[in-house]
This record gives C-alpha cells, sequence and structure tokens, in this order.
C-alpha cells in the first residue's frame, strides 16, 4: 500500500542554520504531497501542498518540491528560527486516503 | 470560513470509565471526518473516519467506537477505558478531496 518515510530525528540546529528534512514516498497512483507542522500541545496545522509532479509548495519560509524520479518531497529552509520548533510530518494522499509519516522533531537553540 | 472544535481540551480518567470526545466543524457541509490517536512522542494512526452521516469505518480494532449523528459532528466514545487508550485525540475534516484540517486536539490520560 501506499507509504510515506521521512528522516529519523530529532534535528537540531542552531538558529538562522539551513533546514532538510527529507521524505521519500511510495505510491501506486499518483498522490498530493503534504507537509504539516505540529508545535507543542497543539493539533497538525497544513504547512505546504504539492499535487503533482515537479510542484513546488512553499509557506512562511519553507519548501518542498514533488519529484516523482526520485518519488521525494524533502522539506527545507534557508534559515531556520526558534520559533520553527516543532514535530514536521510528511503526508500523501491518494483516493481519499491519507498516509502520514512518523514525524521529525526539530529543536532550533538560539 | 471553516473550523474545528474540539472538547475537552485535556481530560484524566480512571481505568474502566466512560469516554466521550466531541468534535464539530463549522463552515462546511458533508464534510469527511477523522479521528486519530498520537501517542506520546509517536506518530498518527488513525482510528475511523466518515464519509456522511451514520457511515463509519473503524481502521483499528479496539475499545473504542465512534458516531456521526449529525453532518457535522463525529464522536468518539468508549464504554471501559484502558491504560492504553491514554494519548493525543485529533479529529479531522476534509472536503472531496485530500487536504485534512485538524482540531485542536484532547489530551487523554488514563489513571
Amino acid at each position: 500500500g501506499d507509504s510515506v518515510t521521512q528522516m529519523e530525528g530529532p534535528v537540531t540546529l542552531s538558529e538562522e542554520a539551513f533546514l532538510t528534512i527529507n521524505c521519500t514516498y511510495t505510491a501506486t497512483g499518483y498522490p498530493s504531497l503534504f507537509w504539516y507542522v505540529q508545535y507543542p500541545g497543539e493539533g497538525l496545522q497544513l504547512l505546504l501542498k504539492a499535487t503533482k509532479a515537479d510542484d513546488k509548495g512553499s509557506n512562511k519560509g519553507f519548501e518542498a518540491t514533488y519529484r516523482k524520479e526520485t518519488t521525494s518531497f524533502h522539506l527545507e529552509k534557508g534559515s531556520v528560527q526558534v520559533s520553527d520548533s516543532a514535530v514536521y510530518f510528511c503526508a500523501l494522499s491518494a483516493n481519499n486516503d491519507m498516509r502520514f509519516g512518523a514525524g521529525t522533531r526539530l529543536t532550533v537553540k538560539p | 470560513s471553516q473550523t474545528i472544535h474540539q472538547w475537552p481540551a485535556t481530560l484524566v480518567q480512571p481505568v474502566g470509565s466512560p469516554l466521550s470526545l466531541e468534535c464539530t466543524v463549522e463552515g462546511t457541509s458533508n464534510p469527511n471526518l477523522y479521528w486519530y490517536r498520537q501517542a506520546a512522542g509517536r506518530g498518527l494512526q488513525l482510528l475511523f473516519y466518515s464519509v456522511g452521516i451514520g457511515q463509519i469505518s473503524s481502521e483499528v480494532p479496539q475499545n473504542l467506537s465512534a458516531s456521526r449523528p449529525q453532518d457535522r459532528q463525529f464522536i468518539l466514545s468508549s464504554k471501559k477505558l484502558l491504560l492504553s487508550d491514554s494519548g493525543f485525540y485529533l479529529c479531522a475534516w476534509s472536503a472531496f478531496q485530500e487536504t485534512q484540517y485538524f482540531g485542536p486536539g484532547t489530551r487523554l490520560l488514563v489513571l
């Protein structure tokens, strides 16, 4: 079945460092891809999404590009802030069925 | 705009007691509705989803049940809680296509 694999955390970075969180997927069809963010004690918030190959989703300085050839949707940010500390989930959706990765905890230190 | 509410925000219950968590959505009609559980430090586990009133699909057999008595209301219940039911319960909705939007969650501690 469809699945998502994302890099295990935790990830700890200093403020203004470059962030990459890897995400790869397995799907039989043509899924849409998502990144969600969960701040401590809160629900998940949609961060960005891409619905077809080569689309780039972007929001709040975060970017991810839908790469069909490598079945990947890596999350990047050029300069992280302390306020970006959270858990990040990669997800795919196909035929009304959404699959989530296990989540990656990011801690940004001042 | 659409909003999703969950209550209570936090709940502490003894083992063997009943449970009722409520989720309501505003600003949309006939949404798909979902219940997830997130154990401490872990990912999301889909428990139930519903595509309409009275239509419930269960993903994982357990002592929990779900009901959808109204179009925009989704309830998670248990007759007797277990210690292993502790966790963070998230409700989500989606329109026909794809993107799911999550509520603020209910933190349940079973003692």
